[in-house]
């Protein structure tokens, strides 16, 4: 069974911290993906990662970056929280070739003060 | 630019009273299209990828169409845990990215 976790539902961080969200999928997956999703603005792409070590932007990069150590872990790290990342922030995998079914994780919900 | 445009952006039902939600789409290349059913608060949980211009699928009370330009989500007598929010999505050829359209948002009344 397809499996994509998130390391935490819900955060609180205060503005300037450095906030680390985990993303962990168990299906052997090369392809992993961080969105954010806003109302209104639907979902739009962080960064994805298709293999080990390496990185893509997506359409909205700024203030964020990603590290993939290994195959079944994707991080999204904010180096520096502002109030305007409060977000839904949501993690999800894929085969390859790209444009494959992407399964997405519960969500991370974070707000910052 | 590619678009995904769905419609309508809230839908409300009665029990047993079936529609249909529309996801139309401006891209060169289409490699597929994909339906999720997100509940507030949660990801979104896929339900149906199409690949072709005919192609149909079918889940419970839920069936995808798609043709060339567009795709349907037709629910036939829904239930009220049928309400979330449907989204539709795109992967364009040659692209690494899914389009997301805004989804749409069903309740179904008891």
């Amino acid at each position: 069974d397809v499996k994509v976790t998130q390391s935490s539902r819900y955060l609180v961080k205060r503005t300037g911290e450095k906030v680390f969200l985990e993303c962990v999928q168990d299906m052997d997956h090369e392809n992993m993906f961080w969105y954010r999703q806003d109302p209104g603005l639907g979902l739009r792409l962080i960064y994805f990662s298709y293999d080990v070590k390496m990185k893509e932007k997506g359409d909205i990069p700024e203030g964020y970056s990603v590290s993939r150590e290994k195959k079944e872990r994707f991080s999204l790290i904010l180096e520096s929280a502002s109030t305007n990342q409060t977000s839904m922030y949501l993690c999800a995998s894929s085969l390859i070739p790209l444009g494959e079914t992407q399964y997405f994780g519960p969500g991370t919900r974070l707000l910052v003060l | 630019e590619d678009q995904v445009t769905q419609s309508p952006e809230a839908l409300r039902l009665q029990e047993g009273e079936s529609s249909s939600l529309n996801c139309s789409y401006t891209v060169s290349g289409l490699r597929g299209l994909f339906w999720y059913r997100q509940d507030p608060g949660k990801g979104p949980e896929f339900l149906f990828t199409l690949y072709s211009a005919g192609e149909e699928k079918e889940k419970e009370r839920l069936k995808a169409t798609l043709t060339k330009k567009e795709s349907f989500l037709h629910i036939t007598a829904p239930k009220p845990e049928d309400s979330a929010t449907y989204l539709c999505a795109v992967a364009q050829g040659g692209s690494e990215k899914l389009v997301f359209g805004k989804g749409t948002k069903l309740t179904v009344n008891p």
